[in-house]
């Protein structure tokens, strides 16, 4: 059973940096890749970047440029997503979420449970 | 770049059919077939229902189907029940490696 357990709750202060976990089980940690996506409250979904979890081969959507860094560990099948200077815009909910396809990067199928980032001073 | 269009919401009476369109362009909707489709329940993590334009995931009932025509893809339920009351979202790939979602519709089930 695909499973991706992701870190807990977290309150920064504006200008800090955020790192989010996600420990997957369940499948072969390198054959598909893993996106990132965050939720703003009443918001819909936005992907935000993926991983190749081989390479460490990352792509990140225009809007997180320099701000973003997607991570991996593959001795312990997890993934990271670190986001800096964060501002109140960045208040969401995180999640990851393995592709649905071998290799694929253009559906996110399998998501954690998310991990709410709050972002006040 | 903008979200995909999707109407706000949509409402239908169980039994009948509801269709959400996700309008995007010919560089995105129009020119892959990488549209994906989620559903979403109040505090809950968004759920593949359609993938790759027309395909279910495993455990997903029949009664979702996609497809496109030009710069739209559309999501249709039929046999409307219930439990199919939440938010739904599109996505697509829109080159260079990206996804980029729909701005979301709400159904409602009458």
């Amino acid at each position: 059973q695909v499973r991706l357990i992701q870190s807990g709750a977290e309150v920064k202060k504006p200008g800090a940096s955020v790192k989010v976990s996600c420990k997957t089980s369940g499948y072969t940690f390198t054959d598909y890749y893993v996106h990132w996506v965050r939720q703003a409250p009443g918001q819909g979904p936005e992907w935000m970047g993926w991983i190749n979890p081989n390479t460490g081969f990352t792509t990140y959507a225009q809007h997180f440029q320099g701000r973003l860094t997607l991570t991996r560990d593959i001795s312990i099948s997890t993934f990271y997503m670190e986001l800096a200077r964060l501002t109140s815009d960045d208040t969401a909910v995180y999640f990851c979420a393995r592709d649905a396809e071998i290799s694929g990067v253009v559906s996110p199928a399998n998501w954690g449970q998310g991990s709410r980032v709050s972002v006040s001073s | 770049q903008s979200a995909l269009t999707q109407p706000p919401s949509v409402s239908g009476s169980p039994g009948q059919s509801v269709t959400i369109s996700c309008t995007g362009g010919s560089s995105d909707v129009g020119n892959y077939n990488y549209v994906s489709w989620y559903q979403q329940h109040p505090d809950s993590v968004p759920k593949l229902i359609i993938y790759d334009v027309a395909k279910r995931p495993s455990g997903v009932p029949d009664r979702f189907s996609g497809s496109k025509s030009g710069n739209t893809a559309s999501l249709t339920i039929s046999g409307l029940r219930a439990e199919d009351e939440g938010d739904y979202y599109c996505c697509s790939y829109v080159g260079s490696y990206t996804l980029l979602f729909g701005g979301g519709t709400k159904l409602t089930v009458l």
